[in-house]
């Protein structure tokens, strides 16, 4: 199907456990962002990409690592978990056309014990 | 100052009645301003987008933005029940497409 895709919807993990969360889009976007949601904070920007091999951070990037091999994934990577990185978790995706507005995927909730 | 600014709320509106949604920007050399709505549990989901001064309509949407004052705000007529959820104000910022997000408001839609 066209469009934005996270895997896994849900994820538990421990502290100090690496997880990846995985996005997919199949529009052909230039650019793509990770947000995450918290009460309180609305949405923050992570990292985000321009391009492939292109990536940037964003606003709470610590804690973080993506890589964009191929202009269609952007993993994120939580290379130790910590409590404070219990969030949801947002992909989204945006057109080369500067200013323009982005698109989600359905979100990754995740909790780290 | 945060660079987007909404109320949280929550808004309360009685069904058929006007919801008038706020938001204020610091960047004055911003281009464009979106709307996306948000219900519980999924993922926001754009409804309007603005790009000059004065007023779009869209159904039963109207979003109306003034630069001078760094001020948009988002119009529901006839509002629904299925109206009920956080609306969040979007404005590129810094380049590259990043979006920055207020908090969002959350309006509820009472029967």
């Amino acid at each position: 199907d066209a469009g934005i895709t996270q895997s896994p919807r849900y994820k538990i993990t421990e502290t100090g456990r690496q997880v990846t969360l995985m996005c997919h889009q199949t529009w052909s976007h230039s650019y793509m962002f990770w947000y995450r949601q918290d009460l309180g904070h609305g949405l923050r920007l992570i990292y985000y990409s321009a391009a492939a091999d292109i990536t940037d951070k964003g606003e709470v990037p610590d804690g973080y690592v993506v890589s964009r091999s191929k202009t269609e994934n952007f993993p994120l990577t939580l290379e130790s978990a910590t409590r404070s990185q219990t969030s949801v978790y947002f992909c989204a995706s945006s057109e080369q056309v500067m200013n323009t507005e982005a698109f989600f995927g359905q979100g990754t909730r995740l909790t780290v014990v | 100052q945060k660079e987007v600014e909404q109320n949280s709320g929550p808004l309360s509106v009685p069904e058929g009645a006007i919801a008038s949604l706020n938001c204020t920007y610091s960047d004055r050399g911003s281009q464009s301003f979106f709307w996306y709505r948000q219900y519980s549990g999924k993922s926001p989901e754009l409804i309007m987008s603005i790009y000059s001064n004065g007023d779009k309509e869209d159904g039963r949407f109207t979003a109306q933005l003034n630069k001078a004052s760094q001020y948009v705000s988002l119009l529901i007529r006839d509002s629904q029940p299925s109206d009920s959820a956080t609306y969040l104000c979007a404005v590129p910022t810094g380049g590259g497409n990043k979006l920055t997000f207020g908090t969002g408001t959350q309006l509820k839609v009472e029967l």
